[in-house]
């Protein structure tokens, strides 16, 4: 079963606009983490937040966690059109032992 | 470093032939994952290793598919007997796994695998 379930499922933005998706989770977890795929690719790491963590930053990207709602979101600030791509976040269950479980991800458009 | 490397890039087979699918870790990474891609299930964890050992096999869908890890440098997945339903893109990722935390997850190109 999935951990993970991103929201909204499709995303169609302006370049220069901003763009937020969300993920719930089930379970206790010990991080969160967010992954980019381009069409065709394999997954990349974007950014990590770990459970005692509330709030991240890296570049573009902004991360919040609310682990009493079990959300976490992932906000892509001036977007441009190389930010296509489909975006997925994946928890570290704190009841496993390493395992990462993927949600269903967030296909962004960003048009020029 | 070339990063996880994985073969085929595609494969192409017919109902009931057997499929292997091949995955480098990262040199030095204890952790790697075989997950599945399809549209209507998304990714989807088959199995997981720690140190060449299976930790978590409960995503392998049936006794069609296996895998193996028999050193550090080389996993396989295979299918035996491949079905249409198989056809989907398979990654291989592996991670530095310190403490059995995998906080940061390095995939391959994936296998785009179709069963006729």
């Amino acid at each position: 079963s999935q951990q993970g379930e991103e929201d909204p499922q499709a995303l169609s933005i302006q370049e220069g606009e901003n763009a937020t998706m969300n993920c719930s989770y089930k379970t206790s977890i010990n991080n969160l983490q967010w992954y980019r795929q381009n069409s065709g690719r394999g997954l990349v790491h974007l950014i990590l937040i770990r459970s005692n963590e509330r709030e991240k930053h890296s570049g573009r990207l902004r991360v919040t966690l609310d682990t009493s709602k079990k959300s976490s979101s992932l906000l892509i600030t001036a977007s441009r059109a190389a930010d296509t791509a489909s975006y997925f976040c994946a928890t570290d269950a704190r009841s496993n032992t390493g395992k990462l479980i993927f949600g269903q991800g967030t296909t962004l458009q960003v048009k020029p | 470093d070339a990063g996880v490397i994985q073969s085929p890039r595609h494969e192409v087979t017919e109902m009931g032939q057997e499929v292997t699918l091949r995955c480098k870790p990262i040199s030095g990474h204890n952790s790697l994952f075989w997950y599945r891609q399809t549209m209507m299930r998304g990714l989807e964890l088959l199995i997981y290793f720690n140190n060449n050992v299976p930790i978590d096999d409960s995503g392998m869908p049936e006794d069609r598919f296996s895998a193996k890890m028999p050193n550090a440098s080389f996993s396989t997945l295979k299918i035996q007997p491949s079905e249409p339903r198989d056809s989907a893109v398979y990654f291989c990722a592996s991670a530095p796994g310190v403490e059995s935390r995998n906080e940061k997850l390095f995939f391959g190109s994936g296998t785009q695998l179709s069963v006729l």
